[in-house]
């Protein structure tokens, strides 16, 4: 089944822990994607890698840290959870750079209690 | 600033009723746009994209570019088009694109 899938599904946590989110694609993209969906729905560019290379960080806390082991995956780590990270977190992929649609994984709904 | 502004968050419609959701652009040059739709609580699926000009669960857009514009409509709205909907335009060149997302619009059919 060609796709993109992350897990876990659902994380609940209490504050101050460090989880980390996985993420595979096995469509041959190389390019792939973390995007965050807060709970006004708003959805907002965090990462981009390239061939395993970190190309785009929007500005997020050095807390969050991607990994790129192979092209084929981006895991996202995070330390120090706080209340305000709290959000659905989505991989994407993309099969090259440009002006081209990203196919999304099913989300990561992350919950800091 | 390149950019895509939705200006309904939610927009209610009855059974059969036509849809218009709005889809305003900000880009210099001639941009690709993607409507991208998210059913409760599933990814986020490509519903169109305005270079192939196709009609996807009687869905579709037209890019307008004197109006800065790629609104999604139907002709009559089912109870299972309720979902999210948000406008997408790449933004960016080479490994540094990205897709940048309009606020999205909740659309909500209702019997």
């Amino acid at each position: 089944d060609t796709a993109v899938s992350q897990t876990p599904k659902y994380l609940v946590t209490q504050m101050g822990n460090d989880k980390s989110i996985k993420c595979e694609q096995n469509l041959g993209h190389d390019t792939m994607y973390w995007y965050k969906q807060d709970s006004k729905k708003f959805l907002k560019i965090m990462f981009s890698y390239n061939n395993k290379e970190l190309i785009i960080n929007e500005t997020v806390p050095n807390r969050f840290s991607p990994k790129s082991p192979d092209k084929a995956h981006l895991n996202l780590h995070i330390n120090s959870l706080e209340l305000g990270d709290s959000a659905v977190y989505f991989c994407a992929s993309s099969p090259r750079e440009g002006n081209t649609e990203a196919f999304f994984g099913q989300g990561t709904r992350l919950t800091v209690v | 600033a390149q950019r895509v502004t939705q200006p309904e968050k939610l927009l209610s419609v009855f059974k059969g009723a036509p849809v218009e959701l709005k889809c305003n652009y900000s880009y210099s040059g001639s941009p690709e746009l993607f409507w991208y739709v998210q059913y409760s609580r599933q990814r986020l699926q490509l519903l169109l994209r305005h270079i192939s000009r196709e009609s996807i669960k009687g869905f579709t857009a037209d890019l307008n570019k004197g109006e800065t514009s790629f609104h999604l409509k139907k002709p009559f709205a089912q109870e299972e088009d309720s979902a999210m909907y948000y406008c997408a335009l790449p933004t960016g060149a080479g490994p540094a694109s990205k897709l940048t997302f309009g606020t999205g619009t909740r659309l909500q059919v209702t019997l």
